[in-house]
């Protein structure tokens, strides 16, 4: 199994562009997770997904959108990039808990995309 | 809400030390509990979890932490690090008022270990 991939692993954007940030894992696991990671501010939520179809909003979706049309897939979109999304791109993914035992509430983390935005 | 803090930003010690990096939350019910490890250029791995049970938890790589709930910590320690285990920790923390969905980071301890 691959995991958890992510695809630019690095990208440069002019501010006012726009790109797309794809998270793909083959773990078949129900949630999926968008963060950025900043210096001095640890890893903050910008969007999640606890199934195929269905977002919800982080601590810091501003400026971001998501969408998860396949279960595999959790994509995050910047529609006019600015300097203040410069920042490393993390995905996660967990599978859905399960009553006995407590598993699966351990997030596992894709290797990350670093964009700079100029 | 729900916040994790962690007091050591920066860290720096020789290798055979021991070392204990401190963990607080601000949740007062029932918690899940992490560290996570982010070597240089390296997506996040975990260390070690907590669920329920022994609140002793040992992880990988020689990784210990104690959940003390009176205290709502949950503290890492190491009895001799070594340079490789320079990288940057991050506690975090999921709790039933977020129905155990989302994760909450600290701001991470950043260890360099010199040889």
């Amino acid at each position: 199994n691959a995991g958890v991939t992510q695809t630019p692993k690095f990208r440069v954007l002019k501010t006012g562009q726009s790109m797309t940030l794809l998270c793909a894992q083959d773990m078949n696991h129900e949630y999926m997770y968008w963060y950025r990671q900043d210096p001095g501010m640890g890893l903050r939520l910008i969007h999640y997904s606890v199934g195929e179809g269905t977002t919800a909003k982080g601590e810091v979706p501003d400026g971001y959108n998501v969408s998860r049309l396949k279960k595999q897939n959790f994509l995050l979109g910047l529609e006019s990039a600015a300097p203040s999304q410069t920042s490393v791109y993390f995905c996660a993914s967990r599978p859905l808990d399960r009553v006995s035992g407590r598993v699966g509430y351990e997030q596992y983390f894709g290797p990350g995309t670093r964009l700079t935005v100029t | 809400a729900q916040s994790v803090s962690q007091h050591n930003h920066h860290v720096i010690l020789s290798e055979a030390a021991s070392l204990e990096l401190g963990c607080n939350y601000s949740y007062g019910g029932t918690v899940n509990l992490f560290w996570y490890v982010q070597y240089p250029g390296q997506h996040l791995q975990l260390l070690l979890k907590y669920f329920s049970g022994d609140p002793l938890v040992k992880g990988i790589k020689g990784f210990e932490a104690e959940f003390i709930k009176s205290k709502f910590s949950f503290n890492l320690r190491k009895p001799s690090v070594q340079w490789s285990d320079t990288a940057e920790y991050f506690c975090a923390v999921n709790s039933m008022n977020t129905g155990f969905q989302k994760l909450v980071f600290g701001t991470g301890t950043r260890l360099l270990v010199s040889p």
